[in-house]
């Protein structure tokens, strides 16, 4: 079965500063990866996602991630954070099947400080 | 992409009752999933529609409890039965849509609150 392991429920960075976070699937075929970004008392929106193709995959509001095989990740990254980017942000796996449903991380909230 | 609704946004239900939420979409829909976000906790997936069939329900979840309906290519509901506490979350409706392979996108979500 698949699953998704997001490390640390909450990271804490300065304005400024780079954004990482983790996420680590499990999977017995090659998946399908994606990043949502979910703002306070508002639904998901994807940020990017990793289908086939390039490994480093360039999302919305200066966000990227790379698909390591070796390492099963697909880390989220953002070189300089905003406070508008405090968020909670979640990672997700689908299977290529038939049913392409969705499998969520736990989630991890970003909190930006000035 | 696509404009995607929900009815209701929230709403505050007594223990026992049902509340059907809606779910509207204004392009043709391929694969209907809807989903359950508990109070700080991720998504789950509760079941997963495709028209003209029975849904498919994922492990803990059954239909009497979630009855689903998916009566057109553009439009979903799906009832939460003899509400508890516990059923109070965030429920999301998640369509793929036709001729968008790979994505999935995300109603607004209907916030239920079970008193």
């Amino acid at each position: 079965a698949q699953s998704v392991t997001q490390l640390g429920s909450h990271v804490s960075v300065s304005e400024g500063a780079l954004v990482l976070l983790r996420c680590n699937y499990s999977s017995s075929v090659p998946p399908y990866l994606f990043w949502y970004v979910q703002y306070p008392n508002q639904g998901l929106q994807l940020l990017l996602k990793y289908t086939t193709g390039a490994t480093l995959v360039k999302g919305i509001n200066g966000f990227e991630a790379e698909f390591k095989k070796s390492e099963t990740s697909f880390h989220l990254t953002k070189p300089s954070a905003h406070m508008s980017d405090a968020a909670e942000y979640f990672c997700a796996v689908s299977d290529q099947g038939s049913s392409y449903k969705l499998i969520f991380g736990s989630g991890t909230r970003l909190l930006v400080r000035p | 992409s696509a404009v995607i609704s929900q009815k209701p946004s929230r709403d505050i239900c007594q223990r026992g009752t049902s509340l059907t939420i809606q779910c509207q979409v204004d392009s043709q829909v391929t694969m209907m999933f809807w989903y359950r976000q508990q109070p700080g906790q991720s998504l789950t997936l509760i079941a997963t529609a495709n028209q003209g069939s029975e849904a498919t329900y994922e492990s803990g979840f059954v239909i009497d409890k979630f009855p689903i309906s998916r009566p057109n290519l553009t439009f979903s509901t799906l009832t939460v039965s003899n509400m508890s506490p516990e059923d109070s979350s965030i429920y999301l409706c998640s369509p793929r849509l036709a001729g968008v392979p790979n994505e999935q996108f995300f109603g607004p979500g209907t916030r239920l609150t079970v008193l």
